[in-house]
């Protein structure tokens, strides 16, 4: 079965890092690209960083941009975002998924949740 | 970047209905258009890509057409489960952005 499982999030002071992890299963990770996307509390989906299935083309919204660096280790079959400087409005659960041949996000995990607060 | 807009932002409906959303970009992305559904407290579920196929496993009453800039989606026999939050979001371009959201309610 098609597994995603997201982990590292918490509460952290703003300024400060957390690196996101998401570790893939039932599926051929190093031949997908792969994202991440942020629901902040009570509002709608925010698509944050993506990448290709090498590891390359990577890119990010402009919000995020400088501040959040999205990799992956396709022979741990894991997809990272470290998000530093972090400021209240990046509070959100946040997702990794499974680009499809369109680009589609066909595969989520369950999120977690970064909390930014003093 | 590209704007996704979507109307309405929320409609009052009942389980049997026949419900359409729109969704609007601001610039072409061809057929690169996706619906998203998110039922509370769950996370995010595909049902259409490429503007009209249908992913594998979603029920047949789920519909997506359009093309260029202009999309709909289109339930055709609402069921229980179907109340809550749908999104479109554009994969033609990085930043790969959503609409807004429309949540459909129950009446």
């Amino acid at each position: 079965q098609v597994h995603l499982v997201e982990s590292g999030g918490g509460v952290v002071q703003p300024g400060r890092s957390l690196r996101l992890s998401c570790v893939a299963s039932g599926f051929t990770f190093s031949s997908y690209g792969m994202d991440w996307v942020r629901q902040a509390p009570g509002k709608g989906l925010e698509w944050v960083a993506g990448l290709w299935f090498d590891g390359s083309n990577i890119h990010y919204a402009d919000s995020v941009k400088g501040r959040f660096t999205i990799s992956r280790d396709n022979s741990k079959n894991m997809l990272f975002l470290q998000v530093t400087s972090l400021r209240a409005e990046d509070t959100a659960v946040y997702y990794c998924a499974r680009e499809g041949a369109l680009y589609e996000a066909d595969v989520w995990g369950q999120g977690t949740t970064v909390t930014v607060s003093s | 970047d590209i704007q996704m807009t979507q109307s309405p932002s929320s409609l009052s409906a009942s389980v049997g209905d026949r419900v359409t959303i729109t969704c609007r970009a601001s610039q072409t992305v061809t057929r690169y258009l996706n619906w998203y559904v998110q039922r509370p407290g769950k996370s995010p579920q595909l049902l259409i890509y490429a503007a009209s196929s249908l992913q594998t496993g979603v029920p047949s009453r789920f519909s997506g057409s359009g093309s260029g800039t202009d999309f709909s989606l289109t339930i055709d026999g609402l069921q229980p489960e179907d109340f809550a939050t749908f999104y479109c979001q554009q994969s033609y371009v990085s930043p790969r952005t959503f609409g807004p959201g429309t949540k459909v309610e129950m009446k």
